[in-house]
Parts: structure tokens; sequence; C-alpha cells
């Protein structure tokens, strides 16, 4: 298994610009989540989704969308880039609500919006 | 809201030393808790994963405990090692807001030969 993908690993953007980050699992899981990591803020869930065809937004979702079509693929899109949207993201999965299952990142995702 | 804290944000160690990081949460209503390393750069991965019922979990030189009660969890490396060097971030999984995981800021170690 590959576990958790994430392309582009580098992106610079200026401002007003919109891109697609992606993500993607072979592990069937049903739960995927979406994390950005700043300095000083720690960690902060942007948008999640329970499986296919469901989604809902996390702490910081301004600025952002997401839709899962599939379980595997749960693309984030930024739709009018700005600087405070400089982050390094991360993608998450695991297998389900449940509780007792641990979350798998990523290697991230770093934007630089100019 | 829950509230993830780690103290000290960094820490330097000799070599051959135990590490011992602490993780405090300010609501006891989680899931679980998980201990994730991250190296400068990197990702995310996770070293071990702790249920709510339990009291704690190891794997090889980790060792992690967890005192719901209290809010507090500790993770324990024995004999530091450089290669260990890297930031130490603990997270909850809350029942509520679609079981995200609420982080603490990370502590910074450094293992020194």
């Amino acid at each position: 298994n590959a576990g958790v993908t994430q392309t582009p690993k580098f992106q610079v953007l200026k401002t007003g610009q919109s891109m697609t980050l992606q993500c993607a699992q072979d592990m069937n899981h049903e739960y995927m989540s979406w994390y950005r990591q700043d300095p000083g803020m720690g960690l902060r869930l942007i948008h999640y989704s329970v499986g296919a065809g469901i989604t809902d937004q996390g702490e910081v979702p301004n600025g952002y969308n997401v839709s899962r079509s599939t379980t595997e693929d749960f693309p984030l899109r930024l739709l009018s880039a700005a600087p405070s949207q400089t982050s390094v993201y991360f993608c998450a999965s695991s297998p389900g609500q449940v509780s007792s299952y641990e979350q798998y990142f990523g290697p991230g995702t770093r934007l630089t919006v100019t | 809201k829950q509230e993830v804290t780690q103290i000290p944000a960094a820490l330097s160690v000799p070599e051959g030393e135990n590490l011992v990081l602490n993780c405090s949460f300010t609501d006891s209503a989680i899931y679980n808790l998980q201990w994730f390393r991250q190296d400068p750069g990197k990702g995310l991965t996770s070293l071990l994963l702790i249920q709510s019922s339990q009291r704690e979990q190891t794997s090889g030189r980790l060792n992690a405990s967890l005192d719901k009660s209290s809010g507090r969890s500790t993770l324990y490396i024995a004999a530091s090692q450089p290669g260990d060097s890297a930031t130490y971030l603990c997270a909850v999984r809350v029942r509520a807001a679609g079981n995200k995981l609420t982080f603490g800021g990370g502590t910074r170690v450094l293992v020194k030969p």
C-alpha cells in the first residue's frame, strides 16, 4: 500500500490564482480530512469527509472547497489564493468514524502564496 | 472547547538519557490520544495510539500513558538516541466536530551525541 499520497509537494501561487491540492489513499478508508500547519498555530482542521459524497467544515474552512466523489480521493481546492493561505497542508485518513482507529497522514504540500 | 498543551516547547538531552514528554488536555471526553513524530519538512508519523479506556501503550523504547481524569498523557522514550531528534506532537480525537484531532503545539527534541 502507498498509504496517503499528496501532490504536489511544493507549490507557489500568485494572489488570486486557484489550484487543487490532491490527496489519495489506497487503504479503503472512509474518513478523510485536511489540516493546515502554521508556526505558532499548530495543525488545524479545514474540511473532512466521512465517506464518498459527504463532506463537512472544520475549524478554518473559509477560502477552501472540497468534494468526495470516490472513497480514494479527497481534493482540496483553493478558490482565490491569498497570502494568508501560505502554509503546509496535510491530508489524513482513517478507517472510519469509529473511535478506535488511528489517523494516517500524508507527506504534506508546502504552499506559498505571493 | 478542547485545548491541548505540550510543555516544554523544546527539550535538549544528552544521548542515553530517558525522554519524558508531556501532553495535557482540557476535556476528558475523548475517544483516543495519538502521539506523532514530525521530522523537519516532513509529514507526521504515528507513534502510538491510546484508546480512552487504556492506561498505557508500548512500542519498543516508547511508552505512553494516559490519565483521562486528570487530562494528561506522557510519552517516555528510553535510552534516547540522536535519531530521536524531532518534534513530537500529541493529539486527542474528540467526540464532537467530526471526530477531528485536536493537536498540541509540539515539543521539539534534540538529543546530543
